[in-house]
Parts: structure tokens; sequence; C-alpha cells
């Protein structure tokens, strides 16, 4: 068990630029989540897929943003055109189905931090 | 709709005194309710969860918290603090019975142990 892993930890860009992180869940997890950490704030949820669908999408996810998960594995968060005000925290998270309180745990990676200049 | 607030954005406290992250919560539903850690440069770690059952609910390093309905709160206490548990704390709900999709967390409390 390798934990969830993020990919890049760190990027800058210019504004206007489009960006893409990747997020590797646990193994098996089938729940993947993903977050976004303003400084000072705690995490904001975007999105969660089960398996391969996108079940769910915040009101903060604007038409800029769009996340995927082709094949129930890995996903990708891309930002087109970014702006100043989406500099931010970028988690993610994996879950899996454990008994009664299934999905209940929710693991989170050390995040992708981007700063938009 | 759930929200949660957590009281104070920062708690100084000296070491082995004892300690108390407040937070609260508002739900029309039942929730399932963390806290959720995060130690400096590192990722949210679980601190410890309330699903159901004993409405004291314990950690492997000496925090508890207590749910309490009526008040809508999981204050989170240690009895003693230690250097080592200087860290951001954050609450957190989600919706109970719908295999826990999304969590709602509150700002956070920053909490440092001084000497």
């Amino acid at each position: 068990d390798t934990g969830v892993s993020q990919d890049p930890r760190h990027k800058i860009t210019k504004r206007g630029q489009n960006v893409t992180f990747r997020c590797d869940p646990i193994s098996e997890h089938n729940r993947l989540y993903w977050y976004r950490q303003t400084l000072g704030q705690g995490p904001e949820f975007l999105t969660y897929f089960q398996n391969e669908a996108q079940l769910e999408k915040s009101r903060l996810l604007s038409d800029r943003f769009s996340a995927e998960r082709p094949k129930g594995s890995f996903s990708t968060l891309e930002i087109q055109r970014t702006e100043q005000g989406d500099s931010a925290m970028y988690l993610c998270a994996s879950s899996s189905r454990t008994g009664r309180y299934f999905y209940n745990e929710q693991f989170f990676g050390p995040g992708t931090r981007l700063t938009v200049l | 709709a759930q929200s949660v607030t957590q009281l104070d954005s920062q708690v100084p406290v000296f070491e082995e005194a004892p300690v108390e992250l407040r937070c609260n919560y508002s739900s029309s539903v039942s929730v399932y309710l963390f806290w959720y850690v995060q130690y400096p440069n590192q990722g949210l770690q679980l601190l410890l969860k309330y699903l159901s059952g004993s409405t004291l609910v314990e950690s492997i390093n000496g925090f508890e918290a207590e749910f309490n309905k009526s008040q809508t709160s999981f204050h989170l206490r240690k009895p003693s603090v230690h250097i080592s548990d200087t860290a951001e704390y954050f609450c957190a709900v989600s919706r109970a019975n719908q295999g826990a999709q999304k969590l709602v967390f509150g700002q956070g409390t920053r909490l440092t142990i001084n000497p």
C-alpha cells in the first residue's frame, strides 16, 4: 500500500495557460475525490468518481475545469485558461468499500500546489 | 446541505497542558463526523471518526472527541499535548448512510505548542 500519490507536487504557470494534474489512488480503491484548498481555509469538494463514472460535481468546478478517470484507476484534473484565483492546493483522495460503513474513510494525497502568476 | 464551523482559527498552548479544539456542525440529516490532522508539509491524515455507537471516540495518540447531537458539536480534546502535536486540525462531516460521499470541512484550527 503506497498511498495516494499526486503529480506534480508544485506547478507554477502563467495566467491563461492550461495545466493538468494527475492522481494515483490507493490500489483497488474505486472511489476517487478531488478537493481544492486555498490558504487559511479547509478543503472544498470539487468532484468524485466511482470507478470511471463521475458521480458529482461541485458548483466550484467551472467549465474551465475538467476531470477524468478513464480506466477507473488514475485521474486527471485539467484547468484551462488559468486565472490567478485558481492558485490553491489541489488534493486528491481515495476510498474503498469496507463493510457496513463503506467509503467512510478517505485517504488523502500530498496535494499539488498551483501558483498562477 | 452540511456546514462545519471551527470556532478558533489558532490555539496556542504550553506543552503538557490540556487542549480543546471546538467544532460545530449543521445538518438536516444524520452525519458522520471526522477530525483530520495536517502536519507541516504533509497531507491530511484521519485522526478519528464517529460513525455510530459510542459517542466518545479516541485516537491512538491520545486525542478524543465526543459527538453531542443536541449541541451539534464534535469537539476534539487531549489532556496533555506534546510539541509533536503542532499541526492544523480540520473537522469534517459527511452525510450518513449515503456511502460517505463528499466531505465538508471546517476552516481549520492551527494548534501551536509552546515549550
